[in-house]
């Protein structure tokens, strides 16, 4: 069964950097695009960044654009989130997704469990 | 900047019928937008109810339905039960690649 395990949360400083990842499992990796979607704590659902499938392009929310970058290795069948110059506004938790069959109609088909990552001094 | 909206809160009582939407601060929800609604309970990920505007995923109760009501995305609860008293997000499709979540609605069952 598609499983997705988020790892890398923890507690940094702001300014600093830290990196996520998403251990893909129970499907093929390179056929689907993926997401990191976050969730500070007590709001609601925000969207982070996208991948395709290919790793050929990617996409970011304007909050996050310049300092956090998606990637993945096929590899591994893991997914990353890069994350710079973090700010306190960038506490919450973390989720990867994955696409369904077709990422316009099913973008976010499995969720992970989540990581959290806290910006505090 | 583009802003989705949803009502922050609703209740409905057990075995009613609850609509909840999701609009566009800048136009129209169109199918174009490819509306989905997730249900997240505390603690949990969210789960996918809704994609593509009304189809259910896999398992979801029929219950569940989803629908464009005028300009907006809609989510309609048919004979709500206690355990779907649940947070409910909605996300839409903008361009090249960018989704953006509704602030979701806290649904509750009394």
């Amino acid at each position: 069964q598609v499983q997705l395990v988020e790892s890398g949360g923890g507690v940094v400083q702001p300014g600093t950097s830290l990196r996520l990842s998403c251990a893909a499992s129970g499907f093929t990796f390179t056929t689907y695009g993926m997401h990191w979607v976050r969730q500070a704590p007590g709001k609601g659902l925000e969207w982070v960044a996208f991948i395709r499938d290919d790793g050929s392009n990617t996409y970011y929310a304007d909050s996050v654009k310049g300092r956090f970058t998606i990637s993945r290795d096929t590899s591994r069948n893991t997914l990353y989130l890069q994350m710079n110059s973090l700010r306190a506004e960038d506490t919450a938790v973390y989720y990867c997704a994955k696409c369904g069959g077709s990422c316009y109609s099913i973008p976010f088909d499995y969720w992970g469990q989540g990581t959290l990552v806290t910006v505090s001094s | 900047q583009t802003v989705v909206t949803q009502e922050p809160s609703f209740s409905v009582s057990p075995g009613g019928t609850v609509t909840l939407t999701c609009g566009l601060n800048s136009g129209s929800v169109s199918i174009g937008h490819y509306p989905n609604w997730y249900q997240q309970t505390p603690g949990q990920a969210p789960r996918t109810l809704i994609y593509n505007t009304n189809i259910r995923s896999s398992g979801v109760p029929d219950r569940f339905s989803g629908s464009i009501l005028g300009n907006r995305a809609a989510l309609t609860i048919t004979g709500a039960q206690a355990d779907d008293e649940s947070d409910y997000y909605c996300v839409l499709y903008m361009r090249s690649g960018i989704r953006v979540f509704g602030g979701g609605t806290k649904l509750t069952v009394l």
